[in-house]
């Protein structure tokens, strides 16, 4: 079993519509999560921290579920722009981060 | 700018070739993390470095790769004897030490080994 798992996708969503991932992680220690973006032949970029209370930023809204051992983003009135690559992000360890494959997501017109 | 850079942003080189990449991390984060990252794929790690010392190093990384912090700022991989399948996007990272916190990564090295 990987370490991070992600639903590749893709997830091909009109504009305005709700959309959600899930990522589930194996190691029960992990520490911290994260959201990354990632656009076509970029760099990663921070998304969001996950926090065990859940967060919210503007559209976007990130929660952890220990017990089960995922976590999920949601995205609200999906625009053309959402259009990326989504990776999740886990910290099993004291300085470890281990990536999932990324989830991506195309927003249609 | 204040964030991570990278150099070269392209490399094409020939197989057999070796080709040496650099990294500055953002000034004051003490970890600095190099990833390898192919199509379709997440970042898969390759080492990390906390200040200058190397503390781990993936089993991904054959003899051929090499990578140092002299100075505990910037970085540099270096791969030997370049082969084909060396051929992807080379990422580097910072995140401080104080606290598992994000990382922020440079716009990486893409490498096509010809």
């Amino acid at each position: 079993r990987k370490e991070v798992e992600q639903d590749p996708g893709p997830f091909n969503v009109p504009e305005g519509a709700t959309v959600a991932f899930n990522c589930t992680y194996s190691n029960s220690a992990s520490q911290s999560f994260f959201w990354y973006r990632q656009d076509c032949r970029k760099e990663p970029k921070l998304l969001m921290s996950v926090y065990s209370s859940g967060n919210e930023d503007g559209r976007f809204t990130a929660q952890l579920n220990r017990a089960s051992q995922y976590i999920s983003l949601l995205i609200r009135d999906s625009k053309l722009s959402d259009s990326a690559t989504y990776l999740c992000v886990v910290t099993p360890g004291t300085y470890k981060y281990i990536f999932g494959t990324g989830t991506r997501l195309k927003v249609l017109a | 700018d204040t964030g991570v850079s990278q150099d070269p942003r392209h490399k094409i080189t020939k197989r057999g070739q070796n080709v040496t990449f650099r990294c500055d991390p953002i000034s004051e984060h003490n970890r600095l993390y190099w990833y390898r990252q192919t199509l379709g794929q997440g970042p898969e790690f390759l080492t990390y470095f906390q200040n200058e010392a190397q503390l781990e190093k993936s089993r991904l990384l054959s003899d051929r790769f090499s990578a140092e912090r002299p100075k505990g700022s910037f970085s540099t991989l270096e791969i030997q004897r370049t082969e084909q399948g060396d051929s992807a996007m080379y990422l580097c990272a910072s995140s401080p030490t104080a606290y598992q916190g994000a990382q922020y990564f440079g716009p990486g090295t893409r490498l096509l080994v010809l």
